[in-house]
């Protein structure tokens, strides 16, 4: 039973092309996250949400929407695709974003050609 | 600011060495939580272990254990008889209320552990 599933794992696109991940948590946990890792393993924090409302949006591209149908699910999708947004993007929840633990997916790597 | 610093960028071993991993933070608050997260070559990040800024005990678990020290700012992680299996990259983490309660890692340390 996967904790935090994302889709898909790996991710080839060409530059310009709109692209979605998506991220599933079933641990019941209030806050989610998306975090990018760069080619020199460092991870930073894009968006998180709690309870399906945007509480943290650093200086992210506006290619970048996140979106929150529900409590469990936390997609991001990435318009206009560019070479510099070739990562790891690493989707996590924690309880309730009140300084517990957060618990990561297995990334995707996205690559643009 | 808030800012967590890992000088150590790779440390090789040999099987059943111990290692330490340095850990060093800078916060102005005085509520704040410090993890550390492992990274193996598949590629997944995986919890180790929280603290809170309150509770300075030492931790123990297994092979592994922790040495969280206010008055240094650090948050150290020593692997005692290391294995090849634990060859990954550790990442400590800061989080607080100015961070939105987001993870404030630093830059990893890469641990390569030989036979």
């Amino acid at each position: 039973d996967t904790a935090v599933s994302q889709t898909p794992k790996y991710l080839v696109t060409q530059m310009g092309n709109d692209k979605s991940i998506k991220c599933e948590q079933n641990l019941g946990h209030d806050t989610m996250y998306w975090y990018k890792q760069d080619s020199k393993k460092f991870l930073k924090i894009m968006f998180s949400y709690n309870n399906k409302e945007l509480i943290i949006n650093e200086t992210v591209p506006n290619r970048f929407s996140p979106k929150s149908p529900d409590k469990a699910h936390l997609n991001l999708h990435i318009n206009s695709l560019e070479l510099g947004d070739s990562a790891v993007y690493f989707c996590a929840s924690s309880q309730d974003g009140g300084g517990t633990e957060a618990f990561f997916g297995q990334g995707t790597r996205l690559t643009v050609v | 600011a808030q800012k967590v610093t890992q000088a150590q960028t790779e440390i090789s071993v040999v099987e059943k060495e111990d290692v330490t991993l340095d850990c060093v933070y800078e916060t102005r608050d005085t509520t704040y939580y410090l993890f550390w997260y492992k990274q193996p070559p598949s590629g997944e990040l995986v919890f180790l272990i929280r603290r809170n800024s309150f509770d300075e005990q030492n931790e123990i678990s297994g092979r592994y254990s922790w040495n969280f020290q206010k008055s240094t700012s650090s948050f150290n992680f020593t692997i005692t008889a290391s294995q090849v299996v634990d060859s990954a990259v550790y990442f400590c983490a800061l989080m607080n209320s100015n961070s939105g309660y987001a993870l404030n890692f630093g830059k990893g340390t890469s641990l390569l552990v030989t036979p």
